[in-house]
């Protein structure tokens, strides 16, 4: 059982690059989340899946697209990075049908945008 | 202005102390939640609570619905105990089925020997 996983584990992108990140989990959750984690702020919810083949727009979209075309997967996409995309990137699932439950995360993904 | 703030930003002791992190937020909430987040920058979560108070080990989270409020204390802290505790709560979202997470900025706890 390894719960949540996220490849990669570091990417370095430069301006204008695009790329996938996946993010993995083995519990049968429903709900699926994407966060960034700046320094000095809060956690933020970038998009969000309560179940498959559906997706939500979280916090701070922007820039970002998701798809969840199966159960166990959540992906996002950076189509044309930017430097205030660098951050560390948490993906989290939930067991709750309200979306109202612990959330279990991800080791993180670390982007720098050049 | 923060829907959850946190106090405080960071917080030293010395090991075998009392700690107590404390938490308030200004919305509606379903559940609270404490993370523990690991220098390695894993993150984990320590309690969900939506009443009154729960206890795991050296660790206990209470919350007061009517103050909105909730601290976190640890009990004989010990060097391993260093990490960043975040505060969440799930806010009551209407017309929707997810309860959205409010994240609070965190609170950096380093307990010295």
């Amino acid at each position: 059982n390894a719960g949540v996983t996220q490849t990669p584990k570091f990417q370095v992108l430069k301006t204008g690059q695009s790329m996938t990140l996946l993010c993995a989990q083995d519990m049968n959750h429903e709900y699926m989340y994407w966060y960034r984690q700046d320094p000095g702020m809060g956690l933020r919810l970038i998009h969000y899946s309560v179940g498959e083949g559906t997706t939500a727009k979280g916090e701070v979209p922007d820039g970002y697209n998701v798809s969840r075309l199966k159960k166990q997967n959540f992906l996002l996409g950076l189509e044309s990075a930017a430097p205030s995309q660098t951050s560390v990137y948490f993906c989290a699932s939930s067991y709750r049908t309200s979306g109202v439950g612990t959330q279990y995360f991800g080791p993180g993904t670390r982007l720098l945008v050049l | 202005k923060n829907e959850v703030e946190q106090s405080p930003q960071n917080l030293t002791a010395q090991e075998g102390e009392f700690i107590t992190i404390n938490c308030s937020y200004s919305v509606g909430i379903s559940a609270l939640h404490w993370l523990q987040q690991h220098p390695g920058g894993g993150i984990v979560s320590l309690f969900m609570l939506s009443s009154g108070k729960k206890k795991h080990g050296r660790l206990i989270a209470t919350i007061n619905i009517q103050e909105k409020h909730s601290s976190l204390h640890i009990t004989a802290s010990h060097p391993r105990d260093s990490a960043v505790y975040i505060c969440a709560v799930n806010g009551r979202h209407r017309g929707s089925t997810l309860g959205r997470l409010y994240f609070g900025r965190g609170t950096q706890l380093t307990v010295w020997p």
